[in-house]
């Protein structure tokens, strides 16, 4: 199975800009790339997902490299509430219940 | 609002009692999963249903079982509860596509003394 890395922890100043990045050497042409933040004492929420294209929403931006063997989600200017733990996974097509979870990075902004 | 429930948030057991999780979304989603997270694993599988009365297996099934009777409720049963179940316990639901995001409830902290 498809898996991710990315560092245990990073820290961010308020109103920066926080790029977390995730490796994921072994991604499959059909792995959609997922991002979900799961803040204390809560279940995990989605933040954004993308295949091949960068992607943007209202929470955060995803860029993808060209051979897709890394992406880095883009926190625009990053808030006090946006310190959560960030899980990047990779997420089949179809057999998309075969998915790792992993560690992911912990968030932590700096007032 | 979409949503994802869990029936407790916290609940408190002792060894060798039946434990039931129960899990209800209101999306009409056909995939709902049951996960635990321990600190240092991140979430694991523990089993997923693809439909009604259809299940499963994930990472760590064992001591586990699961029932789906109807389409928005999924529950995960623990037999007779040990000691090393004690752990948070997260049920999510999602589309039929990897393209789906999946939507997690706020989990069930179990406590089994």
């Amino acid at each position: 199975d498809a898996k991710t890395t990315q560092p245990n922890s990073m820290e961010s100043n308020e109103e920066e800009p926080v790029h977390l990045p995730c490796n994921h050497s072994t991604i499959s042409g059909t792995d959609y790339i997922h991002w979900y933040r799961q803040l204390p004492s809560q279940g995990p929420e989605y933040v954004i997902h993308g295949l091949t294209s960068n992607v943007n929403n209202r929470m955060a931006s995803l860029a993808i490299a060209e051979d897709r063997k890394s992406s880095t989600l883009i926190l625009h200017r990053a808030t006090l509430r946006d310190a959560a733990v960030y899980y990047c996974i990779l997420r089949a097509i179809y057999n998309f219940n075969k998915f790792y979870f992993g560690s992911g990075t912990k968030l932590n902004v700096k007032p | 609002d979409v949503k994802v429930t869990q029936s407790s948030r916290y609940l408190v057991k002792r060894t060798g009692e039946k434990v039931f999780l129960e899990c209800v979304q209101d999306m009409d989603h056909e995939n709902m999963f049951w996960y635990r997270q321990d600190p240092g694993l991140g979430l694991r599988l523990i089993y997923f249903s693809y439909d009604v009365k259809m299940k499963e297996k994930g990472d760590i099934p064992e001591g586990y079982s699961v029932s789906r009777e109807k389409k928005e409720r999924f529950s995960l049963i623990l037999e007779s509860a040990s000691t090393n179940q004690t752990s948070m316990y997260l049920c999510a639901s999602t589309g039929m596509t990897g393209r789906n995001e999946q939507f997690f409830g706020p989990g069930t902290r179990l406590t089994v003394l």
